[in-house]
């Protein structure tokens, strides 16, 4: 799986976009961009996942970049709830459990 | 629908001591995964299990380590003779039959806080 980087740790105040950046330079053609969050050591939950498309749910959008190395996850409203860590992974979707790999991620602290 | 379920959700153990985790998958889910997160790491992958067989275990240390999922009951992580290096968080995540173990797949459990003293 392609490595990524993020930055540590951000803030942002609340009801403002917060928005994660992920570089994944090395990223090959079959690997998905998939973006989770870790809640106070809570077990990790999904956000969202991409290929090359810009994707939107109810949670997020993802932004990938036409080259496809970086890639910004955007909270359009953030609150309070969503203070967490957040992990950018690059993985194939097929046998990739042996590879995956969270990283450190991105603590986002949202403030009043 | 419950979710993955996991206890202990603590646990303390002695160094020299074996520690059993265990991880109930979602209903009608037959693919689990164990992780570990060390303190301030990211999650890293153990070892990936169907009923009765281990998928991958490439993520396991060699020894002391062992995980099993049996035809009946929950899969079980089994730490023998544990040390203070063994102190996590051990996170399960299931899958639905069918699936290949890509991430967007698995759905994962609360996790069981493991100290050694």
């Amino acid at each position: 799986d392609a490595k990524t980087t993020q930055p540590p740790s951000m803030d942002c105040a609340e009801g403002r976009a917060a928005n994660l950046p992920c570089n994944h330079s090395t990223i090959s053609g079959n690997e998905y961009v998939y973006w989770y969050r870790q809640i106070h050591s809570q077990g990790p939950q999904y956000i969202i996942h991409g290929l090359k498309n810009n994707e939107t749910n109810e949670m997020a959008s993802l932004i990938i970049t036409e080259d496809r190395k970086s890639s910004t996850l955007i909270l359009p409203h953030a609150t309070l709830r969503d203070t967490a860590v957040y992990y950018c992974i690059a993985s194939a979707r097929t046998g990739t459990a042996s590879k995956l790999t969270f990283g450190t991620g991105t603590r986002l602290q949202v403030t009043l | 629908n419950a979710g993955v379920m996991q206890n202990p959700r603590h646990l303390v153990r002695r160094r020299g001591q074996e520690a059993r985790l265990r991880c109930s998958p979602m209903k009608g889910h037959s693919h689990v995964y164990w992780y570990r997160q060390l303190p301030e790491e990211g999650l890293k992958f153990m070892v990936y299990l169907q009923k009765e067989n281990i998928i991958d275990e490439s993520g396991m240390p060699k020894e002391r380590f062992s995980a099993e999922f049996p035809k009946e009951g929950p899969s079980i992580l089994r730490i023998q003779q544990v040390v203070r290096g063994d102190s996590a968080a051990y996170f399960c995540a299931s899958s639905p039959p069918g699936t290949s173990g890509s991430l967007d797949e698995q759905f994962f459990g609360p996790g069981t806080r493991l100290t050694v003293l």
